[in-house]
């Protein structure tokens, strides 16, 4: 079983819908959450993350954590074409190292 | 959040070959770390550089066949070393700022005939 489990997709919403892209994982030490973004031929951006259980909202991203479930979610609200590109989530471990999840490649149609 | 750039940007190697990639921050960090991104794959940390001391390697990654130099707080490179057709992938760099919260370069696209 890998640490960080995330459905690769892809996945593929019309323009304004709300996407929901979520990972499991299976390390209960993790506290720190990320959620990074790559497009195409682009290195990871970071986006947001959270600490321990809750949410978290910037902008049109939501960050959420249930640590009794071991689930991560990130949602976006009126998804844009220029949101299209993989999704990792990638919680970490110790001292900064991260464990990335597959990633979700997302699509957004005009 | 901290600037990186990443030499060369992509480049094609002969089997057996090595090849350096340079890594420059823009401001000063203790922590510095390279990722692999291997086709259709997600980021593997390949090991941690800190400046002054040898790099830290995750297992299935030796220094041998990627060797790591940190000569300060704003530079490093990673080697790869004799490379196969397996060694095909993104080497990623990344730095830690505040604590938590990890930065990555565009990438070095390597790819191995």
């Amino acid at each position: 079983q890998k640490e960080v489990e995330q459905d690769p997709g892809p996945l593929s919403v019309p323009e304004g819908a709300i996407v929901s892209l979520n990972c499991t994982y299976s390390n209960s030490a993790f506290q720190y959450f990320m959620w990074y973004r790559q497009y195409s031929r682009k290195g990871p951006e970071l986006l947001m993350y959270t600490y321990s259980s809750g949410n978290k909202e910037d902008g049109r991203f939501t960050a959420q954590v249930d640590k009794s479930s071991k689930y991560i979610s990130l949602f976006i609200r009126d998804s844009q074409p220029s949101d299209s590109a993989t999704y990792l989530c990638a919680p970490l471990e110790g001292a900064q190292k991260l464990v990335f999840g597959q990633g979700t490649r997302l699509t957004i149609n005009p | 959040s901290a600037v990186i750039s990443q030499k060369p940007s992509r480049d094609i190697c002969q089997r057996g070959t090595s090849l350096t990639i340079q890594c420059q921050v823009d401001s000063q960090v203790t922590m510095m770390f390279w990722y692999r991104q291997q086709p259709g794959q997600s980021l593997t940390l390949i090991a941690t550089a800190n400046q002054g001391s040898e790099a830290t390697y995750e297992s299935g990654f030796v220094i041998d066949k990627f060797p790591i130099s940190r000569p300060n707080l704003t530079f490093s490179t990673l080697t790869v070393s004799n490379m196969s057709p397996e060694d095909s992938s993104i080497y990623l760099c990344s730095v830690a700022e505040n604590g938590n919260t990890i930065y990555f370069g565009e990438g070095s696209w390597l790819t191995v005939v």
